[in-house]
């Protein structure tokens, strides 16, 4: 069935330290691309989407680019902050008869002054 | 911004009584799910409703679950005799397109 693979964590990184991490999914059709944040005690907030190859979502300083020949959406952002410890999911949506999202493990970040 | 919004925020209950969960979904959406969270775990799929009818649930959404839309603002999740194993975090969300989901803040459900 459809999947996603993401990169374990936990991710520490410094304040303003480059921030990847990576997201593949099962190449069964062409789903939607998503990321969704978790920041402590809260729910799940869209962060950017993608919908077709080559698209690139970006939101709050991340981005990420629907890399249908690798079928990866990985996250990235330039420099981190404090406020970005979070959890990351990779979230992709299928647009088959069924619109589930199916999520990733989550990344944990935490990012250190 | 519109928003999901779910209450409670934190619901306790005892093994085997029957709790409703409540969610207002964003107003001129048409797609409606429940998601959950057991602590330290991935976000998992429940159930898909759409035109008054379950439109896919998962092997978790057994019989002691249901979903209604008893009017034109709310989407309930009902757990009819609660178990241990159901205390989790439980996510409504909406999509106007069966696209981007919006999700709302969550219940914690806590099972003693």
């Amino acid at each position: 069935g459809n999947s996603v693979t993401q990169m374990e964590g936990p991710v520490t990184l410094s304040e303003e330290a480059f921030l990847t991490i990576n997201c593949t999914y099962t190449a069964t059709g062409y789903p939607s691309l998503f990321w969704y944040v978790q920041y402590p005690g809260e729910g799940l907030q869209l962060l950017l989407k993608a919908t077709k190859a080559d698209d690139k979502g970006s939101n709050k300083g991340f981005e990420a680019t629907y890399r249908k020949e690798t079928t990866s959406f990985h996250l990235e952002k330039g420099s981190v902050q404090v406020s970005d410890s979070a959890v990351y999911f990779c979230a992709p949506i299928w647009m088959t008869s069924y619109d589930k999202v199916i999520f990733g493990p989550g990344t944990s970040l935490s990012v250190i002054p | 911004e519109p928003e999901v919004t779910q209450t409670p925020s934190h619901q306790v209950t005892q093994m085997g009584q029957e709790v409703i969960l409540r969610c207002v979904p964003i107003s001129n959406h048409l797609y409606f799910y429940w998601y959950r969270q057991i602590l330290g775990q991935k976000v998992e799929f429940l159930v898909s409703f759409y035109n008054n009818e379950i439109s896919e649930k998962s092997e978790i959404f057994d019989d002691q679950f249901s979903v209604e839309r008893p009017d034109g603002s709310n989407f309930t999740l009902k757990i009819r005799s609660t178990k241990l194993e159901d205390s989790a975090m439980y996510f409504c969300a909406s999509s106007p397109k069966a696209d981007t989901q919006y999700f709302g803040p969550g219940t914690r459900l806590t099972v003693l």
